[in-house]
């Protein structure tokens, strides 16, 4: 099986732009989720999305939003962007069962100037 | 709410020597425990996890860690290190309440020298 793909893998934006991220699953995973990795605050959860639904929600603000499509592919928006928003995002997807193990991306690198 | 602290930030060892990666977990109710391992410019790969039975598990390249409730741990060992463990090693729970969220550790990164 193909594993967890992430697009872009690199990008640079400046601060007030927008940007998306995209995140395919393992094929007939049904859950994704994102996470937030910065050197000073480590590996922090965003949102979880099962079956097209937000099921899940980290302590961030509502600049950071998501969706899922059918295909179980998904996308992250960050708006109006900030110097600390500058992370590797990494999403993770599995069959969305409670203990199931996570399967990460490599992850997309922002740099926000 | 669940925590996890791993008391180290950075671990060197030589080559072939024996290293314990430490864990400690809170929680309010009853976890399960995971470490995964980040090498540079990659993602995080599952190096083993702990969902109930045994509270010794391995993982396939000679790495085990015990689950241990009275102390709330969940330390990794590994008897005999090669330069290609070199990477950062993070430790996470979470619950069974449905979701699949993880709960990170700040990571430990291991350095092997020869």
């Amino acid at each position: 099986k193909a594993g967890v793909t992430q697009t872009p893998r690199y990008l640079i934006k400046t601060r007030g732009q927008q940007v998306t991220l995209s995140c395919s699953p393992i094929s007939g995973h049904r859950s994704v989720s994102w996470y937030q990795q910065t050197p000073g605050q480590g590996l922090q959860f965003l949102f979880e999305y099962f079956s097209e639904t937000q099921r899940n929600k980290g302590n961030f603000p509502g600049r950071f939003s998501g969706r899922q499509f059918s295909n179980s592919r998904s996308e992250m928006n960050v708006s109006t962007l900030e110097l600390g928003d500058s992370a590797l995002y990494l999403c993770a997807s599995s069959s969305g069962q409670g203990a199931e193990t996570q399967y990460f991306g490599p992850g997309t690198r922002l740099l926000v100037l | 709410a669940q925590s996890v602290t791993q008391l180290d930030s950075q671990v060197p060892v030589f080559e072939e020597a024996p290293v314990e990666l430490r864990c400690n977990y809170s929680s309010s109710v009853s976890v399960y425990l995971f470490w995964y391992v980040q090498y540079p410019n990659q993602g995080l790969q599952l190096l083993l996890k702990y969902l109930s039975g045994s509270t010794l598990v391995e993982s396939i390249n000679g790495f085990e860690a015990e689950f241990n409730k009275s102390q709330t741990s969940f330390h990794l060992r590994k008897p005999s290190v090669h330069i290609s463990d070199t990477a950062e090693y993070f430790c996470a729970v979470s619950t069974n309440s449905g979701y699949s969220t993880l709960t990170f550790g700040k990571g430990t990164m291991l350095l092997v020298s020869p």
